[in-house]
C-alpha cells in the first residue's frame, strides 16, 4: 500500500519569512495530493491540493509543487504568519472515483511562527 | 449548517466498557471514513464506507465495530474499551476525492479510557 513520508516534524520559522514542508510517497499509482492544515484541537482542513497531470498550483500566499519522477511534492507558505502556525499533514490517493478510495496522511509537521 | 457532525465531542470512560461514537454527513457523499488520530498526532484510517457497504477495514481489532444505516450516518461502536484506544476519532466524508475536493471532516471525538 501507499506509504507518506513528512519531514521535517517540527520546523519553526520567523514571522514574514517562507516556509517549505516536504513529503515522499511510495506508490507511483497516486495521482492526487492535498495538503490539511488543523489547527490545535481542530479538525483537519484542506487548504490545497494537486493532481499528477500538474505540476504547481498556487493559491494566495501557499503553493503546492509536484515531482512525479522524484515521487516528492512540497507545501511552500511565503510571508509566514502567526496565524499559520498549525500541525500541517501531505496525503495521497491513487484511487480516486471508485469505492476503494482513501486518502494515505503523512505524520503531520508542527509549523511554529515566531512573532 | 454543520456538514460533518460527531457526537459526543468529549467522551471519558472506564477500562472495559462499551461506547458508541456518531457521525452525520449532510454532503451527500457517498464515501465515509473513521480515522484515529494518537497522541503523536498521526492520522490513520480505520474503516470506510461506501453507499452502506464496508470497503476498507485497516486491521482493526473486533473490538470495533463500524454501522452505517445509510450513506448519510456512520457509527463506531466500541466493545472492553482498552487504555490504548484513548485517542481523537474523527470521521470523514468525500464525493469522487480530488475532484470534488478531498475529505470533510468532522470535529473529531476525543475519547479517554480510563
Amino acid at each position: 500500500g501507499e506509504n507518506v513520508e513528512q519531514h521535517p516534524s517540527t520546523l519553526s520559522v520567523q514571522e514574514g519569512d517562507s516556509a517549505v514542508i516536504k513529503c515522499t510517497y511510495s506508490d507511483s499509482a497516486s495521482n492526487y495530493f492535498p495538503w490539511y492544515k488543523q489547527e490545535l484541537g481542530k479538525r483537519p482542513q484542506l487548504i490545497i491540493d494537486i493532481r499528477s497531470n500538474v505540476g504547481e498550483k498556487k493559491d494566495q500566499r501557499i503553493a503546492v509543487t509536484l515531482n512525479k519522477t522524484a515521487k516528492h511534492f512540497s507545501l511552500h507558505i511565503t510571508e509566514t504568519q502567526p496565524e499559520d502556525s498549525a500541525v500541517y499533514f501531505c496525503a495521497a490517493s491513487s484511487d480516486l472515483t471508485g469505492a476503494n478510495s482513501k486518502l494515505t496522511f503523512g505524520k503531520g509537521i508542527t509549523l511554529s511562527v515566531r512573532p | 449548517d454543520t456538514a460533518v457532525s460527531q457526537t459526543p465531542k468529549y467522551l471519558v470512560t472506564q477500562m472495559g466498557n462499551d461506547k458508541s461514537i456518531k457521525c452525520e454527513q449532510n454532503l451527500g457523499h457517498d464515501t465515509m471514513y473513521w480515522y484515529k488520530q494518537d497522541s503523536k498526532k498521526f492520522l490513520k484510517i480505520m474503516f470506510s464506507y461506501n453507499n452502506k457497504e464496508l470497503i476498507i477495514n485497516e486491521t482493526v481489532p473486533n473490538r470495533f465495530s463500524p454501522k452505517s444505516p445509510d450513506k448519510a450516518h456512520l457509527n463506531l461502536h466500541i466493545n472492553s474499551l482498552e487504555l490504548g484506544d484513548s485517542a481523537v476519532y474523527f470521521c470523514a466524508s468525500s464525493q469522487d476525492l480530488g475532484r470534488l475536493g478531498g475529505y470533510t471532516f468532522g470535529s473529531g471525538t476525543r475519547l479517554t479510557v480510563v
